[in-house]
C-alpha cells in the first residue's frame, strides 16, 4: 500500500527567507506527486504536480519541487517566502487507480 | 470556469438530526471523491464515484454515513442520525481519470457541527 509522510508537522520561517517542505513517499512504481496547499477556511488548491519527465517542477506561486526516485522523496521549496504562504501544505502520491494518499501536512508560519 | 461547488458552507445541526451535504462537481470531470477532515485525524478519504458508480466506499466510518451520486453534475453525502463526533470540513473533489492522472479539484469544503 502506497503511503506518504510529511515528518514536519509545523514549520516557522521568517519572511523573505528560503523554504523546503519535506514529503517521503512509499510507493512500489513510478508515482503521480502533487503538493496543494490550503489556506485556513479554504479548500485544497494544486501548487505543482510530477507525473513524467523533468524531475524539477515548476508550480504556481513561486514554488517548485524536486523528485529523487533514490530518495523516495518530493520536496517543495521557494527561494523567498512571503507572509500570504502561511498556510498548511499538503503532498500527495497517486497510484494506477484513481485515488490520491495525503500525507498529514505541514503547517507554515511566516514571521515578519 | 465554475470549480467545484459544495452546498451548504457552513451547517450547524443537533445530534440526532439528518445532514445532507451537495456537492456539484466540475462539468465534463467523471470522477468525484468525498473527503472529511478534522484536526486528530487530517484528511481522509470517505468514498469515491467513478462514472457515477461507487468503487470504494471503505472510509465510510459507518452505515449512518451514505452517499449517492444520481448523475454526472450531482452528489450528497448524508449523515443520519448525526452525532457530536462528525463535527469536522467535508471536502468534495473531482477529477477527470484517467486523461487527468489522478489530479483532484477540492471544493471549498462543508464546516459540520453537530450539538
Amino acid at each position: 500500500a502506497q503511503s506518504v509522510t510529511q515528518p514536519d508537522i509545523h514549520i516557522t520561517v521568517s519572511e523573505g527567507a528560503s523554504l523546503e517542505l519535506r514529503c517521503n513517499y512509499s510507493y512500489g512504481a513510478t508515482p503521480y506527486l502533487f503538493w496543494y496547499v490550503q489556506s485556513p477556511g479554504q479548500g485544497l488548491q494544486l501548487l505543482l504536480k510530477y507525473f513524467s519527465g523533468d524531475t524539477l517542477v515548476q508550480g504556481i506561486k513561486g514554488f517548485e519541487a524536486e523528485f529523487k526516485r533514490s530518495q523516495s522523496s518530493f520536496n517543495l521549496r521557494k527561494p523567498s517566502v512571503h507572509w500570504s504562504d502561511a498556510a498548511e501544505y499538503f503532498c500527495a502520491v497517486g497510484n494506477a487507480g484513481n485515488m490520491l494518499t495525503f500525507g498529514g501536512g505541514t503547517r507554515l508560519m511566516v514571521k515578519p | 470556469d465554475a470549480g467545484v461547488i459544495q452546498s451548504p458552507r457552513h451547517e450547524v445541526t443537533e445530534m440526532g438530526q439528518e445532514v445532507t451535504l451537495r456537492c456539484k462537481p466540475i462539468s465534463g470531470h467523471n470522477s468525484l471523491f468525498w473527503y472529511r477532515q478534522t484536526m486528530m485525524r487530517g484528511l481522509e478519504l470517505l468514498i469515491y464515484f467513478n462514472n457515477n458508480v461507487p468503487i470504494d466506499d471503505s472510509g465510510m466510518p459507518e452505515d449512518r454515513f451514505s452517499a449517492k451520486m444520481p448523475n454526472a453534475s450531482f452528489s450528497t453525502l448524508k449523515i443520519q442520525p448525526s452525532e457530536p463526533r462528525d463535527s469536522a470540513v467535508y471536502f468534495c473533489a473531482s477529477s477527470l481519470w484517467p486523461s487527468g492522472g489522478n489530479e483532484q479539484f477540492f471544493g471549498p469544503g462543508t464546516r459540520l457541527t453537530v450539538l
